[in-house]
């Protein structure tokens, strides 16, 4: 078990390029998840997924978001047309049931998106 | 949506002392989950110690240990005999059904 894994660690490109993030989450997590943070603050939700299914969106998950995660396996998130303000670290997160009901969420590294 | 607010920026103890981080969160939910996470310089965020809402007794892991208010609506993190590697940001994190809510985060510096 490697824990959750991002790709690319970092990214750089010009406002009003497409990019897409990849996250691999633990093998057997059924749950995963998305999270914004920028420079000095907490995360904050995105949306995630139990299996294949994306079950909910923030409001942060404007119309040029997108995420899928395909088989229920990795997930990818894709910003089009990027703007200055999309710039923070994107991160990854997976969960499986734990004792309780916990849902203990792992992170993975995180995506650095710089928009120049 | 549920608020977590940690109320010091900045922390600071010698190596070997105790420090305590505070959180307290909004909620009128009854059943949930507290996380703290810490995340040092460049690097993943990692789970410290997490507590259930509905057991009375505070969670306790290792060097880590918290103290729940559940009416106070209180979280705190105490870090015993600090180590160098303590030095991160801790976030503490509230999860209702399934997304965290996170706090704003404490840096904890641990001074040599």
């Amino acid at each position: 078990d490697t824990g959750v894994s991002q790709n690319p660690r970092h990214k750089i490109t010009k406002r009003g390029q497409n990019v897409t993030f990849r996250c691999d989450p633990i093998s057997e997590h059924n749950r995963l998840y998305w999270y914004r943070q920028t420079l000095g603050q907490g995360p904050e939700f995105l949306t995630y997924f139990q299996n294949e299914a994306q079950l909910e969106k923030s409001r942060l998950l404007s119309d040029r978001f997108s995420a899928e995660r395909p088989k229920g396996s990795f997930s990818t998130l894709e910003i089009q047309r990027t703007e200055q303000g999309d710039s923070a670290m994107y991160l990854c997160a997976s969960s499986v049931r734990g004792q309780g009901s916990s849902y203990e969420q792992y992170f993975g590294p995180g995506t650095r998106l710089t928009v120049t | 949506a549920q608020t977590v607010t940690q109320s010091q920026p900045e922390m600071s103890v010698q190596e070997a002392e105790t420090v305590t981080l505070s959180c307290t969160y909004d909620t009128s939910e009854s059943n949930y989950y507290l996380f703290w996470y810490k995340q040092p310089p460049s690097r993943q965020m990692i789970l410290v110690i997490r507590q259930e809402a509905y057991k009375q007794q505070n969670a306790t892991e290792n060097r880590f240990s918290v103290n729940f208010q559940k009416a106070a609506k209180s979280f705190s993190l105490k870090i015993s005999d600090s180590q160098l590697g303590d030095t991160a940001m801790y976030f503490c994190a509230f999860r209702d059904d399934y997304k965290l809510s996170f706090g704003a985060g404490t840096t904890v510096t641990v001074r040599a």
